[in-house]
């Protein structure tokens, strides 16, 4: 079981806006700035979407946001397009015992 | 640009050990800046994060408490990569083994990714 707990799917349709829901404690996402949003598409590795709850690497198309309120961090697509479609999971720092915890992943389809 | 490249056997033997490496370009494992991180994944535990080392003015490691007898993460600055060794491997550590760089408190750069399946 995850240290972080997310919604094992999420859909919408081209064009519409989804978000994604990360919940922890106040020992990992409540406690630190340093929450992160990873895609992973079939076979690949995660790649980092997202950083520091809100910001973006160079490359990552503004259409992915994030966002952080007390224990739950928020991934939010808008403008979905056919590639969303994937798998994201969040992470977090967790203090100098646990370091980082992961989601569980969210699946999201592209209707 | 970083590249972060895996090598290391797919199939394992329950009790023995795991050994993974991953070569580096693009950066230096002796970065004061960076660290140089193994996260596993597998459908039963997700995505786990298993350690890290790191030069800051010294070498250091940090490992998750779950593998924290079993694991040894080290640096080899000559062929600039860093390896995994994980002892006393069972079925449970069958996953997924990636390399990967935490930079800035993020994981920025992933190795492809290594299929380790434990099994006799």
């Amino acid at each position: 079981q995850s240290a972080l707990t997310q919604p094992p799917s999420a859909s919408g349709s081209p064009g519409q806006s989804v978000t994604i829901s990360c919940t922890g404690t106040s020992s990992d996402v409540g406690g630190y700035n340093y929450v992160s949003w990873y895609q992973q598409h079939p076979g690949k590795a995660p790649k980092l979407l997202i950083y520091e709850v809100s910001q973006r690497p160079s490359g990552v198309p503004d259409r992915f946001s994030g966002s952080k309120s007390g224990n739950t961090a928020s991934l939010t697509v808008s403008g979905l397009q056919a590639e969303d479609e994937a798998d994201y999971y969040c992470s977090s720092y967790a203090g100098s015992n646990n370091f980082w915890v992961f989601g569980g992943g969210t699946k999201l389809t592209v209707l | 640009q970083v590249q972060l490249q895996q090598s290391g056997p797919g199939l394992v033997k329950p009790s023995q050990t795991l050994s993974l490496t991953c070569a580096i370009s693009g950066d230096t494992v002796s970065t004061n800046s960076d660290t140089w991180d193994w996260i596993r994944q597998s459908p039963s535990r997700g995505l786990e994060w298993l350690g890290r080392t790191f030069y800051r003015s010294d070498w250091y490691n940090d490992y998750a408490v779950s593998v924290k007898s079993r694991i040894t993460i080290s640096p080899d600055t000559s062929k600039n990569q860093f390896s995994l060794q994980l002892k006393s491997v069972t079925p449970a550590d069958t996953a997924v083994y990636y390399c990967v760089r935490s930079h800035n408190w993020n994981f920025d750069y992933w190795g492809q990714g290594t299929l380790v399946t434990v099994s006799s």
